[in-house]
């Protein structure tokens, strides 16, 4: 069991439907990271959160919204998403988006789309 | 060329051996160097971190580090069959982590 605790932990949806990922860590963390990870390929950055506020999207698709309601959650908003988005998205987080910070993965999100 | 280049593998080790993963990566300005372990279908673990050029031992696990030659690598000593995942390794410059692609360690009782 790992700090960062995402749900659901598997998402089967269709093209049209609207749905969240959510993500929580209570180490007290002030960064907190999107990633997504196809099978057999390291994890790519999708969002950064520094203090609450957006500070790297790495030219995400806008069916990908995130939001940071607090210091603690993270949430990923999906819509109109495509076959290709299937994959598994990773949440983590770090004390600050320092350079010698580590960053603590969650268990993931296994997103599948019909 | 790739930011951070891994041996894809699968590197094949006994029981008991040393294993020893290898990492490059291509820009002189990075500052920290992370190797992750993940098991299959599980998210990435964080085994080591280093930041200064050397060796850094905790427990059955060595990360050395050489900047003047951008590499860095993980040794495991003793091998385990737990051992057997795929490890990643992570360099961070400005913030910003990029990932190895990385390498396949099967450890065979």
């Amino acid at each position: 069991d790992t700090e960062v605790t995402q749900t659901p932990k598997h998402l089967v949806m269709g093209m049209t439907n609207k749905k969240s990922l959510k993500c929580e860590q209570h180490m007290g963390h002030r960064a907190m990271y999107w990633y997504k990870q196809k099978a057999k390929k390291p994890p790519e950055l999708m969002f950064v959160y520094s203090y609450e506020k957006l500070s790297i999207n790495e030219s995400v698709p806008s069916r990908f919204s995130p939001e940071c309601p607090n210091s603690s959650l993270l949430n990923l908003h999906l819509h109109a998403l495509q076959p290709e988005d299937s994959a598994l998205y990773l949440c983590a987080s770090s004390q600050e988006t320092r350079s010698y910070q580590p960053q603590h993965f969650g268990d993931g999100t296994r997103l599948s789309i019909l | 060329q790739k930011e951070v280049e891994q041996n894809s593998g699968p590197l094949s080790v006994p029981e008991g051996a040393i294993a020893s993963l290898n990492c490059t990566y291509s820009d002189r300005g990075s500052q920290s160097f992370f190797w992750y372990r993940q098991y299959s279908g599980k998210s990435p673990e964080l085994i080591m971190f280093i930041y200064s050029n050397g060796d850094k031992e905790d427990g059955r696990f060595t990360a050395q580090l050489n900047k003047a030659s951008q590499y860095v690598s993980l040794l495991i000593r003793d091998s385990q069959p737990s051992d057997s995942a795929t490890y990643l390794c992570a360099v961070i410059k400005n913030n910003d982590m990029r990932f190895g692609a990385g390498t396949r360690l099967t450890v065979k009782p």
